[in-house]
């Protein structure tokens, strides 16, 4: 499986938006991107995923570059409660039973007030 | 509420006292599994089901022992707890093994003294 590499820490202002990249420069053809947070120690949390096309949902964005290389999370307005670890996870569309998503060291984002 | 709910969600016990974690989720999900998570080794998969009665070995299963005769539970028992088991515990779910979108429960904090 591809790998994925982020930065280890971020900072955002409030209310601004958090653009979150992860570099995934050895990704297939049949690999889909997933996003995850873990605020504090609580469980991870799904945010979105994607293949190719950018996707869009209630919590964020996914911008997919044209060669599938890379790709950034954006948080429009994030606020206190978006500080976070937040992973970005490349998995194959035929994953085997075991749907064992490998989570790394992620990017620490904290939002200032 | 749509939810993957942990018992005891923090337990400190003795090397030797079996004990068992439970996880049980609302959704009518085939696919569960649990993940330990530690300083500096992420999230590691234990063991997963894909289906009732089903069960396999994730990536550090020794130790631990699981078992699936609802489709509701999942729970995890340690036969004989050792201090190298302290750790994080989430179990998590999803409909089935072939989507990447898990549901996690809120963790379960195991010291083994």
């Amino acid at each position: 499986d591809a790998k994925t590499t982020q930065p280890p820490s971020m900072d955002c202002a409030e209310g601004r938006a958090a653009n979150l990249p992860c570099n995934h420069s050895t990704i297939s053809g049949n690999e889909y991107v997933y996003w995850y947070r873990q605020i504090h120690s609580q469980g991870p949390q799904y945010i979105i995923h994607g293949l190719k096309n950018n996707e869009t949902n209630e919590m964020a964005s996914l911008i997919i570059t044209e060669d599938r290389k890379s790709s950034t999370l954006i948080l429009p307005h994030a606020t206190l409660r978006d500080t976070a670890v937040y992973y970005c996870i490349v998995r194959p569309t035929d994953q085997t039973g075991a749907n064992n998503l490998f989570f790394g060291t992620g990017t620490r984002l904290t939002i200032i007030p | 509420e749509a939810q993957v709910t942990q018992n005891p969600r923090y337990l400190i016990t003795v090397t030797g006292k079996k004990l068992t974690v439970t996880c049980s989720q609302n959704m009518n999900h085939e696919y569960m599994s649990w993940y330990r998570q530690d300083p500096g080794l992420g999230l590691r998969q234990i063991y997963y089901s894909m289906n009732v009665e089903v069960t396999d070995k994730g990536d550090v299963p020794e130790g631990y022992k699981v078992s699936r005769k609802e489709k509701r539970n999942f729970p995890l028992i340690l036969e004989s707890p050792s201090p190298n088991q302290t750790s994080l515990y989430f179990c998590a779910s999803s409909t089935t093994y072939r989507t990447g979108e898990l549901f996690f429960g809120e963790g379960s904090r195991l010291t083994v003294l």
